[in-house]
């Protein structure tokens, strides 16, 4: 069964470009994840999909930050515009369903904000 | 407050000696999931455990085991016998109830465990 694959798995941009994530979930399942982990912490959710809609997305920044799941299986999250304190890896997850389910995370995405 | 505590950010230790990693949780809810994960250095979160509040029995899985306490909202994790290979950082997370019913997963700040040859 193949994992969460998510690219890009690097990228270095300048503060105030834009960026986009994409990650495609394991095969059947309904929820997925889109987290922010900072050096040395752990990952912070930014928003969570049921099939194509948001779920929480409470610690989301939506000045800057937006996500879409349309067809209910791959998801793109995107900066615009990249701010310093951005850089971080970008982990996406996703689970069967959503009740208190086991979450399968993707390598991730590290992201340099210069 | 935090929902997730791991007071211990980085434990070191020589292998063969048996290792503890607390995880300590805040929660209202009665009916809650509790999860370990392993991040080794390369970046990828692991799946360990996964247990939910109504399940207090202990679990064994070769070196690995989980004592879970309601009545001290602890969820810990000792590795028996480590090896340079449990190098790592290790979370705990909880998924409880959010307005709106839908369980919301919170992560603690992670453990680092370093095992010396």
């Amino acid at each position: 069964e193949a994992g969460v694959a998510q690219s890009p798995r690097y990228k270095i941009i300048e503060k105030r470009q834009s960026v986009a994530f994409w990650c495609n979930p394991i095969s059947g399942h309904a929820t997925l994840y889109w987290y922010q982990q900072i050096l040395g912490q752990g990952p912070k959710l930014l928003i969570q999909f049921q099939n194509n809609g948001v779920v929480d997305d409470s610690q989301l920044p939506k000045d800057r930050f937006s996500a879409e799941r349309l067809k209910g299986v791959d998801s793109t999250l995107k900066i615009q515009p990249a701010k310093l304190e951005d850089s971080a890896v970008y982990l996406c997850a996703s689970s069967l369903f959503v009740s208190g389910e086991t979450q399968y995370f993707g390598p991730g995405t590290r992201l340099l904000v210069l | 407050a935090q929902k997730v505590t791991q007071a211990q950010t980085e434990i070191s230790v020589v292998e063969k000696e048996d290792v503890t990693l607390d995880c300590v949780y805040e929660t209202r809810d009665t009916t809650y999931y509790l999860f370990w994960y392993k991040q080794p250095p390369s970046g990828e979160l692991v799946f360990l455990i996964r247990r939910n509040s109504f399940d207090e029995q202990n679990e064994i899985s070769g070196r690995y085991s989980w004592n879970f306490q309601k009545s001290t909202s602890s969820f810990n994790f000792t590795i028996t016998a480590s090896q340079v290979v449990d190098s790592a950082v290790y979370f705990c997370a909880l998924s409880d109830l959010k307005s709106g019913g839908s369980y919301i997963p919170t992560f603690g700040r992670g453990t680092s465990l370093i095992v010396h040859p």
